[in-house]
């Protein structure tokens, strides 16, 4: 009974490099979702996805791509990290329809980047 | 547009003594609302939810919330609070207003829970 799995829990990064933070599910969800959570800005929403071929920005997209090719992974790509980007990652998936439904989320990547 | 605004950053109290998490929305449409916890270095866990069925809603470990459309507000309480509480928590609005499936998360309130 895995749920939302992440990898990897910490990362260090230097500014420029380039990484991807992975998430799968086992329960089949259509809904995944990433999340960047920032100390009293609770989370927000980075990109989201409602099955396989299907992705779509959040609140805060910049910097970072996403693909969706199967229904148990939703990767994020950093293309260039930046400081910026140092923060908890959560992954989060969930069944359609959205409303009244509750989200599963992973236990979350911290990333740093000098 | 909806909004969560969780009203303390910061709620101390002693063990056995309630807990009151205190949380108004803003929302054009019937909301959903969740209340989750974050233990440190944990994933997020979803305590309750609200979906319209019962103003109160009971949820895990002894918590619960009562929504109240005519103050906005869907405050968390527990009656006798426990070492474990300690945890931040989160006061979630689902966004029903868009198609991003968007939670829309309060600040954080966390719990301290002294012996």
């Amino acid at each position: 009974n895995a749920g939302v799995t992440q990898t990897p829990k910490f990362q260090v990064l230097k500014t420029g490099q380039s990484m991807t933070l992975q998430c799968a599910q086992d329960m089949n969800h259509e809904y995944m979702s990433w999340y960047r959570q920032d100390p009293g800005m609770g989370l927000r929403l980075i990109h989201y996805s409602v099955g396989a071929g299907i992705t779509d920005q959040g609140e805060v997209p910049n910097g970072y791509n996403v693909s969706r090719s199967t229904t148990e992974d939703f990767p994020l790509r950093l293309l260039s990290a930046a400081p910026s980007q140092t923060s908890v990652y959560f992954c989060a998936s969930s069944y359609l329809p959205l409303l009244n439904t509750e989200a599963f989320f992973g236990q979350g990547t911290r990333l740093t980047v000098v | 547009a909806q909004s969560v605004t969780q009203l303390d950053s910061h709620v101390s109290v002693s063990e056995g003594t309630p807990v009151l998490l205190r949380c108004n929305y803003s929302s054009s449409y019937s909301p959903s609302l969740f209340w989750y916890v974050q233990h440190p270095n944990k994933g997020l866990q979803l305590l309750l939810k609200y979906t319209s069925a019962a103003t109160l809603v009971k949820g895990i470990n002894g918590f619960e919330a009562e929504f109240k459309k005519s103050e906005t507000s869907f405050h968390l309480t527990k009656p006798s609070a426990h070492m474990s509480d300690a945890a931040e928590y989160f006061c979630v609005v689902s966004d029903g207003s868009s198609n991003t499936g968007k939670l829309i998360f309060g600040q954080g309130t966390t719990l301290q829970v002294k012996p």
